[in-house]
């Protein structure tokens, strides 16, 4: 079983706060991504690395940050929350890029 | 066109019968599929992948791979109503850098 994790689980806020979604993984995986997920919709990239102090932005434009400091973590942040970042943010990881991703539980974000 | 195409469904069965999903992708040069199965506000878990042309098979799941015709299925025999969810077909892209390219899923309804 996979062993990455997701903080918080749900979050309401309101606009204009920065916001950081916590990700953590104990498989030593060196890529680490960051999809967002409308409900019913399709997963979106927005964010990827592959390894530490590398990172990059995927295929969907998002106002958000990540960082990889270290191999374990890859958070992404907000630095003003707006309606429109109301979704679900699912991180994921694998060992190489072509091997299965393992996704963690999911930040249900709700900007009021 | 979309990289990874999947028929979005809602796909229904009858309790017992065969599910049969489907998808077709573009890059020719592709080598890793995956099929992911996603429950309603959850996220994606792992059932199968496959690498090679032909059949592979798992429980009650099979994964077909045509490569000539770039398309891959999931066949799910004796279905149960467990299984309604949204399956979602994954292609690791080797050109433009190396991606998993997701399709947008088919939801499926088995019915008892």
């Amino acid at each position: 079983e996979a062993d990455i994790y997701q903080t918080p689980r749900y979050l309401v806020i309101g606009t204009g706060k920065k916001i950081t979604l916590e990700c953590s993984q104990t498989m030593g995986h060196d890529k680490m991504y960051w999809y967002q997920q409308d409900p019913g919709m399709e997963l979106h990239l927005i964010h990827y690395s592959y390894g530490v102090n590398s990172t990059e932005k995927g295929d969907l434009s998002s106002e958000s940050t990540v960082s990889r400091i270290r191999t374990e973590h890859f958070p992404l942040t907000l630095e003003s929350a707006r309606p429109s970042h109301t979704s679900q943010y699912l991180c994921a990881s694998s060992e190489r890029q072509e091997d299965e991703q393992y996704f963690g539980p999911g930040t249900r974000l709700t900007v009021t | 066109q979309k990289e990874v195409e999947q028929n979005s469904g809602p796909l229904s069965v009858p309790e017992g019968a065969i599910a049969s999903l489907n998808c077709t992708y573009s890059d020719r040069g592709s080598q890793s599929f995956f099929w992911y199965r996603q429950y309603s506000g959850k996220s994606p878990e792992l059932i199968m992948f496959i690498y090679s042309n032909g059949d592979k098979e798992d429980g009650r799941f099979t994964a077909q791979l045509n490569k000539a015709s770039q398309y891959v299925s999931l066949l799910i025999r004796d279905s149960q109503p467990s299984d309604s969810a949204t399956y979602l077909c994954a292609v690791f892209r080797y050109n433009q850098g190396g991606k998993l390219i997701f399709g947008q899923g088919t939801e499926l309804s088995v019915k008892p």
